[in-house]
């Protein structure tokens, strides 16, 4: 595998279901993120994480939660969520440094909240 | 409130011609502003940035222009393809966060 990867691809759950989001990069990145994308509206950073360290969470609620045990993997784990959140869920990586370091992206994750 | 805006939600050109996509942003903790471009069922591309040092990055057939006094930026695509057709994403970052605040995007299609 190459660049950002996400599993599952595509993911329906009720309300009072647990799930989580998976994401993986094989590109040697330090800094890792998960980002919002719903219907007609911008992308929404949600978390940030620089060498596994939590550094930014842009106010997420707390039926959103995520993991990074390295700097290799990110976890988005989702419980009692709302048909609200369904959306495209995106993870990308950086390398360590400045603000202008370009993010790859993976392919997202398309949540579906019954 | 937005801090990055994309007024255009579509736009429609024909092959060889020039793609012009613009971007206004208000946070002027912003330095650095990129372009991601995406297709339908992938993540977003990156596609090329500017510092805001510059005023013009230029990356084959395309340029990226910005005016800092109307914080304003546009991406140029000479000429247009076909394969140019998908959603262009602005995005900008300042050196404080290592976070990108994004556009709402513009839908470019290109006609054969």
């Amino acid at each position: 595998e190459t660049g950002v990867t996400q599993t599952p691809r595509h993911l329906v759950m009720g309300m009072t279901n647990k799930k989580s989001l998976k994401c993986e990069q094989h590109l040697g990145h330090n800094a890792m993120y998960w980002y919002k994308q719903s219907a007609k509206k911008p992308l929404e950073l949600m978390f940030v994480y620089n060498f596994k360290e939590q550094t930014e969470n842009n106010s997420v609620p707390s039926r959103f939660s995520p993991e990074c045990p390295n700097s290799s993997h990110l976890f988005l784990h989702l419980h009692t969520l709302q048909p609200e959140d369904s959306a495209l869920y995106l993870c990308a990586s950086s390398a360590p440094g400045g603000a202008g370091n370009e993010q790859f992206f993976g392919p997202g994750t398309r949540l579906t909240v019954l | 409130d937005q801090q990055v805006k994309q007024n255009s939600p579509s736009l429609s050109v024909q092959e060889g011609r020039i793609s012009i996509l613009n971007c206004d942003y208000t946070n002027s903790m912003f330095d650095y502003f990129l372009w991601y471009k995406k297709y339908p069922a992938e993540g977003p591309t990156f596609l090329i940035s500017i510092s805001s040092i510059k005023d013009k990055n230029e990356d084959g057939r395309f340029t990226v222009f910005l005016n800092k006094s109307a914080k304003h930026l546009s991406l140029h695509i000479v000429p247009s393809q076909p394969g140019d057709s998908a959603v262009y994403f602005c995005a900008a970052a300042d050196t404080g966060r290592r976070a990108l605040t994004f556009g709402s995007g513009t839908r470019l299609q290109v006609q054969p």
